[in-house]
């Protein structure tokens, strides 16, 4: 069963570094997403993304971030200075039909910033 | 008011029983409805979705939706030790939007 990837599975960073975190959605999907989860907490819509660009983002999805979908099978999520709190779970989605259809969620990058 | 509530937990039923979780959305312009399940450290996993009122089963799984009370629900049938997880309620609103508002969840425990 195809299923969305995200790598790396753990990333520590230093604080006012940059880090990009990386997925593949399924392979036949064209909306992709992001999330985040802070230990803890519930699961907050991050961005939206379709055809090259952001169909919807969050007060979250501040300019610090940014996505791309750099070749035909990745989609990555950008964080230019990380925050202490901006540790978190992130989990990538995907589906084909957009909107706010089934989302199938990838198995997520834990991010660490110190 | 939150936007998408959910019955505080833990929620602990014997195996075999049946589990009954509840989440009510404030947004009345929701359309679409999701529970998702979460084990301890893994991400969500959709489990059921439902877009209109009524019923809708899937094996031992059950969601209920009331738009007009805001209101959805997951039955467990038969509740398994396997099924012992954080419960993820989900709301969306499309069209009009690509977001999935989720809820705190509940946390199920099946006792063996």
């Amino acid at each position: 069963e195809p299923e969305v990837t995200q790598t790396p599975s753990h990333q520590v960073t230093q604080m006012g570094q940059e880090v990009i975190l990386r997925c593949v959605p399924i392979s036949n999907h064209l909306y992709f997403y992001w999330y985040r989860q802070i230990l803890g907490q519930k699961v907050e819509f991050l961005v939206s993304f379709y055809n090259n660009e952001i169909s919807e983002k969050s007060e979250i999805f501040d300019d610090q971030f940014s996505v791309e979908r750099p070749d035909g099978s990745n989609f990555t999520l950008k964080i230019r200075s990380t925050k202490l709190e901006d540790s978190a779970m992130y989990f990538c989605a995907s589906n084909d039909q957009g909107g706010a259809y089934e989302q199938y969620f990838g198995p997520g990058t834990r991010l660490t910033v110190t | 008011q939150k936007e998408v509530e959910q019955n505080s937990g833990p929620l602990s039923v014997p195996e075999g029983a049946i589990a009954s979780l509840n989440c009510t959305y404030s947004d009345r312009g929701s359309q679409s409805f999701f529970w998702y399940r979460q084990y301890s450290g893994k991400s969500p996993e959709l489990i059921m979705f439902i877009y209109s009122n009524g019923d809708k089963e899937d094996g031992r799984f059950t969601a209920q939706l009331n738009k007009a009370s805001q209101y959805v629900s997951l039955l467990i049938r038969d509740s398994q030790p396997s099924d012992s997880a954080t419960y993820l309620c989900a709301v969306g609103r499309t069209p009009g939007g690509s977001r999935l508002t989720f809820g705190e969840g509940t946390q199920l425990t099946v006792n063996p």
